[in-house]
């Protein structure tokens, strides 16, 4: 069983509306989770993290947490044709410093 | 500015070949860390080091090995090469040990036939 989750997609929502993406994991001791938004051809890059239950926005995205659900997601408001890309959840480990990436969920937002 | 960047970022080689990929940052970060992706699969950590002559096995370093001569390089050396290691590889590296937030490489897109 894989430690992260996300649905693959792809995720298809008009342009302006919200985009949720989710993730679980499996390891009850991580600590810290992160989402990153991947352009095809490109590189991760970190746009979110979060390590306490509840909410935290930073513009047009929040990131929400619910430890005992062992639950993450990743909501974007307003979504436009350039948030289209693969957005991968992971968790850290505090403790071993290990952190577990997601497969990625593929986002694509029509004009 | 500081960046992170590897060679070659495309390379096609024959299976049981020796191939070092490079990796070269200049943020001055102690931790660097080798990353494979694969459909389905993710980010999957490969190697990983967090000083000078500092090496530690992640959880796919099978026929892989790297080495750290210095803060800014790591190479990752692929012994020989085999059709499973086709993959796209990322070079990383990080202010602290924890690679979450990491800055990545371009990557490197290798194809063994």
């Amino acid at each position: 069983q894989k430690e992260v989750e996300q649905n693959s997609g792809p995720l298809s929502v008009p342009e302006g509306a919200i985009a949720s993406l989710n993730c679980t994991y499996s390891d009850r001791v991580s600590q810290s989770f992160f989402w990153y938004r991947q352009y095809s051809g490109k590189s991760p890059e970190l746009i979110m993290s979060i390590y306490s239950n509840g909410d935290k926005e930073d513009g047009r995205f929040t990131a929400q947490l619910n430890k005992a659900s062992q639950y993450v997601s990743l909501l974007i408001r307003d979504s436009q044709p350039s948030d289209s890309a693969t957005y991968l959840c992971a968790s850290l480990n505090t403790g071993g410093f290990k952190t577990i990436f997601g497969a990625g969920t593929r986002l694509f937002v029509k004009a | 500015d500081a960046e992170i960047t590897q060679s070659p970022r495309h390379k096609i080689t024959e299976t049981g070949r020796q191939v070092t990929l490079a990796c070269h940052q200049t943020w001055n970060h102690n931790n660097m860390f080798w990353y494979r992706q694969d459909l389905g699969h993710g980010l999957r950590l490969i190697h990983y080091s967090y000083g000078v002559q500092d090496t530690n096995k992640g959880e796919v370093s099978d026929g892989y090995s790297v080495s750290r001569s210095n803060t800014e390089d790591l190479p990752l050396t692929l012994e020989s090469a085999a059709s499973s290691q086709t993959s796209v590889y990322f070079c990383a590296s990080s202010e602290v040990q924890a690679p979450s937030t990491a800055f990545f490489g371009q990557g490197t897109r290798l194809t063994v036939v």
